[in-house]
């Protein structure tokens, strides 16, 4: 089966523009979270989805949204870019919301923001 | 407040070495989950073992081995005969509601 997979692999964009990044869960997997990973540290929580309603929210600002698909896959979305939120995206797929459930992660997309 | 804390930043070993890279967590929880990641430059986060709070049987997978101690709120990975394919970003993470909280991550450098 295939892995999580995510779209585009890199990207680069400048201040106060807009990007949209997204994600096809693993087959069968319903849960999605978003996870931003700024260079030299671990990731860090933005959203989790499952069964398309939001289902937690990390520390992030609006500018920061996200929503799920009918076929599970998901977006994340960026408005106003600012230099800081140059970092690697990942997203990672469970088969259930439930805590107990694994996350695998996708190979992630690199957003530079200049 | 959940937490994970990896105090080593980077380690270097040549191969074939042992190496053990240490993992202590904070949580209020009874009832909790214990996560190791590999990240190779790649970028991927790979998946390697989950652990629950009830389960304190130290788990052996080929030359990987993992140490879990409720006593001393701690989660140590090790592998044994290092080989260069293992070096590699590792996050230890712990599950808090519905997200993962992770370590600041170990860097592992395996040379020949």
């Amino acid at each position: 089966d295939a892995g999580v997979t995510q779209s585009p692999t890199h990207l680069i964009k400048t201040r106060g523009q807009q990007v949209t990044l997204r994600c096809s869960p693993i087959s069968g997997h319903k849960s999605v979270s978003w996870y931003q990973q700024v260079l030299g540290q671990g990731p860090q929580f933005i959203f989790q989805y499952y069964e398309k309603e939001e289902r937690g929210r990390g520390n992030f600002p609006d500018r920061f949204s996200a929503r799920q698909f009918p076929n599970y896959s998901s977006e994340l979305n960026v408005n106003a870019l600012l230099l800081g939120d140059s970092a690697l995206y990942l997203c990672a797929s469970r088969r259930q919301g439930s805590i107990t459930d694994t996350q695998y992660f996708g190979p992630g997309t690199r957003l530079t923001v200049l | 407040a959940q937490k994970v804390t990896q105090a080593q930043t980077e380690i270097s070993v040549v191969e074939k070495e042992d190496v053990t890279l240490d993992c202590v967590y904070e949580t209020r929880d009874t009832t909790y989950y214990l996560f190791w990641y590999k990240q190779p430059p790649s970028g991927e986060l790979v998946f390697l073992i989950r652990r629950n709070s009830f389960d304190e049987q130290n788990e052996i997978s080929g030359r990987y081995s993992w140490n879990f101690q409720k006593s001393t709120s701690s989660f140590n990975f090790t592998i044994t005969a290092s080989q260069v394919v293992d070096s590699a970003v590792y996050f230890c993470a712990l599950i808090y509601g519905n997200k993962l909280v992770f370590g600041a991550g170990t860097i592992l450098r395996v040379k020949s």
